[in-house]
């Protein structure tokens, strides 16, 4: 199975911050990595796709990049919904794994 | 819009057994992949198992395989999961997710969930 693994586990920032999440995979995976976001006590939502793909409509503040085995997920400028854990997820083979999470909170 | 909605889950004693249900709206539900994922209390998610369109390719998480079957009912836009021989380590919210293909490539993508089923394993 490929372990993906996000750093860090937990981040403290501000409205208007510029934030980054990486995540790395066991072996490569191309670009066939997933990001997510989950709000408390809500079900995941897809934010970008294939590494670098904006999913439709969720806004550009949300970024992504990577290829092979690192990958990066950026928000160009923090908003108060944006508080939530993040997952990145490979979709190259399956079990189709999710990293642990990173817990963007509010400093 | 798209609507995913589950329902099944409850509380159940070890080694029992439950099936969970995910109805679809809104979209040509005999056209996409469909997937199950699991989450536990406070923890992180863990995809559990896919179906093809058509039923005709299925996959599991080694963590189920052999207990827990995924099935399909598309004159009723239906998604379904099997679990048997539940143990506690299978208590988590189960949402089900559209699967779908993004890109040239065809990327796999979950993007549409349902709110979650909560299954509780306790005796």
């Amino acid at each position: 199975d490929i372990q993906m693994t996000q750093s860090p586990p937990s981040l403290s920032a501000s409205v208007g911050d510029r934030v980054t999440i990486t995540c790395r995979a066991s072996q490569s995976i191309s670009f066939y990595l997933n990001w997510y976001h989950q709000r408390l006590g809500q079900a995941p939502k897809l934010l970008i796709y294939g590494a670098s793909s904006l999913q439709s409509g969720v806004p550009s503040r949300f970024s992504g990049s990577g290829s092979g085995t690192d990958f990066t997920l950026t928000i160009s400028s923090l908003q108060p919904e944006d508080f939530a854990t993040y997952y990145c997820q490979q979709s190259y083979s399956t079990p189709y794994t999710f990293g642990q999470g990173t817990k963007l909170e509010i400093k | 819009q798209v609507q995913l909605v589950e329902s099944g889950g409850g509380v159940v004693q070890p080694g029992g057994s439950l099936r969970l249900s995910c109805a679809a709206s809104a979209f040509t539900f005999n056209s996409y992949d469909m997937h199950w994922v699991r989450q536990a209390p406070g923890k992180g998610l863990e995809w559990v198992t896919f179906i093809r369109y058509d039923g005709s390719d299925k996959h599991y998480a080694d963590s189920v395989k052999g207990r827990f079957t995924i099935s399909r009912d598309n004159s009723e836009n239906t998604l379904y999961l099997q679990m048997n021989s539940l143990s506690a380590e299978d208590t988590a919210i189960y949402y089900c997710a559209k699967g779908d293909y993004g890109g040239d490539s065809g990327i796999v993508m979950f993007d549409y969930w349902g709110q979650g089923t909560l299954v509780t394993v306790s005796s």
